[in-house]
């Protein structure tokens, strides 16, 4: 596609229950970024791809949060048991160059409420 | 730990005017330096990358500086619109490590 693309963009769940988030990167991409932004706060790593190489996981703020990238494309970021401070923007970024110089292209992000 | 900030949450200036945004790094050098914009409900969009041995960057009415030994990076809008008003980023990173952000400025042009 033309740019990077997520879905859903606006979710609501109840405290406790499981959510997927979806994002298809820039097709040719081999990097792809998860990052969260809560409201007045910068964007906070969460997990970085780069091709085949073992995802860094790092930024993940516990074991509630997984991710997956299937056939070096898309990715869905999975959050187990929601607690209401998961509440955030969780965006999704590609990047075509191989190292993390590179600049980032985003998408619109996905709006998580957990009520 | 290295440690991004963007001195001003909020900025206001005259249309016509620069504007100057800071962004300031403790501990060492970045590698890399960049600057996005972000629209309210909108992804951040890439403007400019700076490298620690480039001590400027233009695109248009963009401008960035670098200096090491201030810390510190800034950015310069020229002639300023009323349709640059959005929140700007900085983000750095060295080598082998991911983008890390600062929580921006809120830039407004006031016509």
């Amino acid at each position: 596609g033309a740019g990077v693309s997520q879905s859903p963009s606006n979710k609501v769940t109840e405290k406790g229950k499981d959510v997927e988030l979806r994002c298809d990167p820039i097709s040719g991409h081999t990097a792809l970024y998860w990052y969260r932004q809560s409201l007045g706060q910068g964007l906070e790593f969460l997990i970085y791809f780069q091709g085949n190489s073992a995802p860094d996981k790092s930024g993940l703020p516990s074991d509630r949060f997984s991710a997956e990238r299937t056939g070096g494309s898309v990715s869905t970021l999975t959050i187990q048991r929601t607690q209401q401070e998961d509440s955030a923007v969780y965006l999704c970024a590609s990047s075509h160059q191989r190292g993390r110089a590179g600049e980032l292209f985003f998408g619109e992000g996905s709006r998580l409420t957990v009520l | 730990s290295q440690k991004i900030e963007q001195n001003s949450e909020a900025l206001n200036i005259q249309e016509g005017k620069t504007a100057t945004l800071t962004c300031n790094y403790t501990n060492y050098s970045p590698a890399y330096l960049q600057w996005y914009r972000q629209d309210p409900g909108r992804g951040p969009v890439f403007l400019l990358l700076i490298r620690e041995n480039e001590k400027e960057k233009r695109k248009e009415r963009l401008k960035v500086t670098f200096d090491t030994t201030l810390k510190q990076s800034l950015f310069h809008i020229t002639a300023s619109q009323p349709a640059d008003s959005a929140t700007y980023l900085c983000a750095w990173n060295s080598g082998n490590t991911p983008l890390v952000f600062g929580k921006g400025t809120r830039l407004s042009v006031i016509a």
